[in-house]
């Protein structure tokens, strides 16, 4: 198993760009999370997808779009980036009967 | 979720038993305590949880007071790969939204 992979690893945007990160796991897991760590920071939540076809705002929510694809992908999009959402991108996924979250290894997005 | 207080960083020799505490005077009955760690540049990475009994797997131990206000995370026998953050983190089952991260402690493992 590969576990949650995400794309791409490094992403430099100008302000106003938009762009996808895309998330994928391979373990069958219902609930997939979208989180952002920044320096010195704890990670902030925002969008989780309960199962296929639903989601739900996080904490910090403004300034992004999801999308639950599948049970396997949860893309995190950016319509109009700023540099406030310079960051690194973490999704996680859960399988249904546990807490325990499994992380992905981030995007490392600069937004200029 | 209940609020966790760690210190802010340790270290240990390699080789050594690292003893990471965590306070957690808020818990309430039916809360989880989850140890995850973060390697630099990397994602979370679950290491174990418990809720009153002490649990141990591969990874390491989890010993729990028995009021459940603090516990401690070992990792019998640290190498240099294991520093990292460690979060301790207590949460209620089955919740479905947000792990709620602190700053964690931060473990040096020196040669």
């Amino acid at each position: 198993n590969a576990g949650v992979t995400q794309t791409p690893k490094f992403q430099v945007l100008k302000t106003g760009q938009s762009m996808t990160l895309q998330c994928a796991q391979d373990m069958n897991h219902n609930s997939m999370y979208w989180y952002r760590q920044d320096p010195g920071m704890g990670l902030r939540l925002i969008y989780y997808s309960a199962s296929e076809g639903t989601t739900d705002k996080g904490e910090v929510p403004n300034g992004y779009n999801v999308s639950r694809l599948n049970k396997r992908e949860f893309s995190l999009r950016l319509e109009s980036a700023a540099p406030s959402q310079t960051s690194v991108y973490f999704c996680a996924s859960r399988p249904t009967k546990t807490d325990t979250q499994y992380f992905g290894p981030g995007t490392r997005l600069t937004v200029l | 979720d209940a609020k966790t207080t760690q210190p802010t960083s340790m270290d240990c020799a390699e080789g050594r038993a690292a003893n990471l505490p965590c306070n957690h005077s808020t818990i309430s009955g039916n809360e989880y305590v989850y140890w995850y760690r973060q390697i630099h540049s990397q994602g979370p990475q679950y290491i174990i949880h418990g809720l009153k009994n002490n649990e141990t797997n591969e990874m390491a131990s989890l010993i729990i007071t028995e009021d459940r206000k603090s516990s401690t995370l070992i990792l019998p026998h640290a190498t240099l790969r294991d520093t990292a953050v460690y979060y301790c983190i207590v949460r209620p089952p089955r919740a479905n939204s947000k792990l709620t991260f602190g700053k964690g402690i931060t473990l040096s493992v020196r040669p």
